[in-house]
């Protein structure tokens, strides 16, 4: 079955305390991408990477990083968690070439107290 | 950098009725909008799509019309039914690269 898939899917953590919210795709897309969504704001794209090793801020990269060693894996990396940084988080994938439909994770409900 | 605006931001409708949803983009090298619809604690899921050298599209009771000139693209939902309650949002993107931009959202109530 395609799919995307976020871990974990809730967690409550503490300021400071570094954490990764993994992502996988078992689609061979080269296109993938991290979202948050907040109350009122939509969905807002924080990175996006177009292939291995190749990626890119989007609207709101402040206090994340993310990396792509393999194709099928987009790990969200929050060094320093923030409470600001409370939100349901989405990843995304999708083919490269030409206009295709993003598929999206199960999302993730990350809570920083 | 792109921007997708999207009215109105609640829209509550009696079922049989028809509901419209608006969004204007300002980047016109925009050529991809799609709809995703996302019901409560699930994910967006997209819905219908439309790309530039298209002017409708229908897809049962859901429609897309788009406007290039005026830069805007609508949603259609005829015949409304209580299982079409939930968040709508529309976005826009360019061929390269598949960055998507998001508008607001709309909270569609259908009232049995």
């Amino acid at each position: 079955e395609a799919q995307v898939t976020q871990n974990p899917r809730y967690l409550i953590t503490v300021t400071g305390k570094k954490l990764t919210v993994t992502c996988s795709q078992n689609m061979n897309h080269e296109y993938m991408s991290w979202y948050r969504q907040d109350p009122g704001l939509g969905l807002r794209q924080i990175y996006y990477s177009m292939n291995v090793e190749v990626t890119d801020k989007g609207d709101v990269p402040e206090g994340y990083k993310v990396s792509r060693k393999e194709k099928r894996n987009f790990p969200l990396i929050l060094e320093s968690p923030s409470p600001n940084q409370t939100s349901l988080y989405f990843c995304a994938s999708s083919p490269i070439l030409g206009s295709q439909p993003q598929h999206f994770g199960d999302g993730t409900r990350l809570s920083i107290l | 950098g792109e921007n997708v605006e999207q009215h109105p931001s609640t829209l509550s409708v009696q079922e049989g009725d028809s509901a419209v949803i608006k969004c204007t983009y300002s980047d016109s090298a925009s050529n991809y909008f799609p709809w995703y619809k996302q019901e409560l604690g699930k994910r967006p899921q997209l819905i219908i799509d439309i790309r530039s050298n298209v002017g409708e599209k229908k897809d049962q009771r859901i429609a897309v019309t788009l406007n290039k000139t005026a830069k805007h693209f609508s949603l259609h939902i005829t015949e409304t039914q209580p299982e079409d309650s939930a968040v709508y949002f529309c976005a826009a993107s360019k061929t390269a690269g598949n960055k998507l931009t998001f508008g607001g959202g709309t909270r569609v109530l259908v009232k049995p």
